[in-house]
């Protein structure tokens, strides 16, 4: 089992959709989780960062942890044609100084 | 301009060669991470260094090295030993030392076998 797992996509959605990326983990202990989003042959950049269960909201952003399932998704509300992208879970797995990614889901939106 | 370069662009290694990659910051950022992508994988940790003169072995350290003279620099050598150098080599920083920080990266180093 991968210690982060993430659907590569492409997920297609239409421009003013909301957009749904989801992420497991397997390490139970892990405390903090980060979405990056990586434009091809580009370095990525992070997006949101989120800590304890529940929702986090950044503008058309929100992070959702659900600890107790072991997941964590992006939810990119309005989506447009410049949010597409590859978008990486990262997870520090039981608090050491390292992160794991998983390997990116490709979103497309579409006009 | 603060950020975090990364030389060459694009490199070509012969068989047998060590080729090394060059990673600066003027952030004034403790920890440096070197991590390497390959095509439909995520990134993957190779070495990475908290403080000067001071650095540890991520997941797949085999066949690199890697120095902390200086803060702000941070090169990597990919030596003979690595068999598969072949993807794209990115190099990171935090400000504090862990990777609850935000990490900053540079633009990246496509690494090719000729």
């Amino acid at each position: 089992q991968k210690e982060v797992e993430q659907n590569s996509g492409p997920l297609s959605v239409p421009e003013g959709a909301i957009a749904s990326l989801n992420c497991t983990y397997s390490d139970r202990g892990s405390q903090s989780f980060f979405w990056y989003r990586q434009y091809s042959g580009k370095s990525p950049e992070l997006i949101m960062s989120i800590y304890s269960n529940g929702d986090k909201e950044d503008g058309r952003f929100t992070a959702q942890l659900n600890k107790a399932s072991q997941y964590v998704s992006l939810l990119i509300r309005d989506s447009q044609p410049s949010d597409s992208a590859t978008y990486l879970c990262a997870v520090n797995p039981g608090g050491g100084n390292k992160l794991t990614f998983g390997t990116g889901t490709q979103l497309k939106v579409e006009l | 301009d603060g950020g975090i370069t990364q030389s060459p662009k694009y490199l070509f290694r012969k068989e047998g060669q060590n080729v090394t990659l060059s990673c600066e910051q003027n952030l004034n950022h403790d920890a440096m991470y070197w991590y390497r992508q390959d095509p439909g994988q995520g990134l993957r940790l190779i070495y990475y260094s908290q403080i000067v003169n001071d650095f540890q072995k991520g997941d797949i350290a085999e066949g690199y090295s890697v120095s902390r003279e200086k803060k702000e620099s941070f090169p990597l050598t990919v030596t003979s030993a690595q068999k598969n150098p072949t993807a794209f080599y990115l190099c990171a920083s935090s400000s504090t030392g862990t990777v609850n920080e935000k990490l900053f990266f540079g633009s990246g180093t496509q690494l090719s076998v000729l």
